[in-house]
């Protein structure tokens, strides 16, 4: 199992552009969650999406949407970007079912300049 | 609101000794609790959960609602138990957010 996938791994962007990040759960796994984490703090929850519907958000400005397809892969779009932007964006995903845990990836570590 | 403090940015203890990494949390109703690690150049990974009641390389944790803790310890620190640990905790507004503290990494030495 390849486990939660991210990409792009890195991106470097500048004010005012816009990002797409993707994500692919594990196979099975029909929740995705998104969490952006700053340096030297926890990651913080911005977007949960279960079978395409939104379950979830955080307190994060308009700026900040997802989706997701079909297929249980999600896009996580930032417009505007500003240089607070700058972080490692996370992408969890866990099975159907009651108190089933979350499974990370290894993020996309997002640079603004 | 629903909060995660975790007093100890930094923990060092000699391989062999005993650890305790300290989670406090804030919830008004019946919270899950998790810690999951990081360790060099891996992605973060889930330790244990106090609902599994288990232990995981030697790590246990138990939840004081009392308290309002869930504090991680093992008894005997080995080397490959340096890595970086975050306390979580999921509420139950029927999503999946997990709330994280800010951290604690862990150095053991030789």
């Amino acid at each position: 199992d390849a486990g939660v996938t991210q990409s792009p791994t890195h991106l470097i962007k500048t004010r005012g552009q816009q990002v797409t990040l993707r994500c692919s759960p594990i196979s099975g796994h029909k929740s995705v969650s998104w969490y952006q984490q700053v340096l030297g703090q926890g990651p913080q929850f911005i977007f949960q999406y279960y079978e395409k519907e939104e379950r979830g958000r955080g307190n994060f400005p308009d700026r900040f949407s997802a989706r997701q397809f079909p297929n249980y892969s999600s896009e996580l779009n930032v417009n505007a970007l500003l240089l607070g932007d700058s972080a490692l964006y996370l992408c969890a995903s866990s099975s159907p079912g009651f108190n089933q845990p979350q499974h990370f990836g290894d993020g996309t570590r997002l640079s603004i300049l | 609101a629903q909060r995660v403090t975790q007093p100890e940015k930094l923990l060092s203890v000699f391989k062999g000794a005993p650890v305790e990494l300290k989670c406090n949390y804030s919830y008004s109703g019946s919270p899950e609790l998790f810690w999951y690690v990081q360790y060099s150049r891996q992605r973060l990974q889930l330790l244990l959960r106090h609902i599994s009641r288990e232990s995981i390389k030697g790590f246990t944790a138990d939840l004081n609602k009392g308290e309002t803790s869930f504090h991680l310890k093992k008894p005997f620190a080995q080397e490959e138990d340096s890595a970086m640990y975050y306390c979580a905790l999921r509420g139950n507004f029927g999503n999946e957010k997990l709330t994280f503290g800010t951290g604690t990494r862990l150095t053991i030495i030789p």
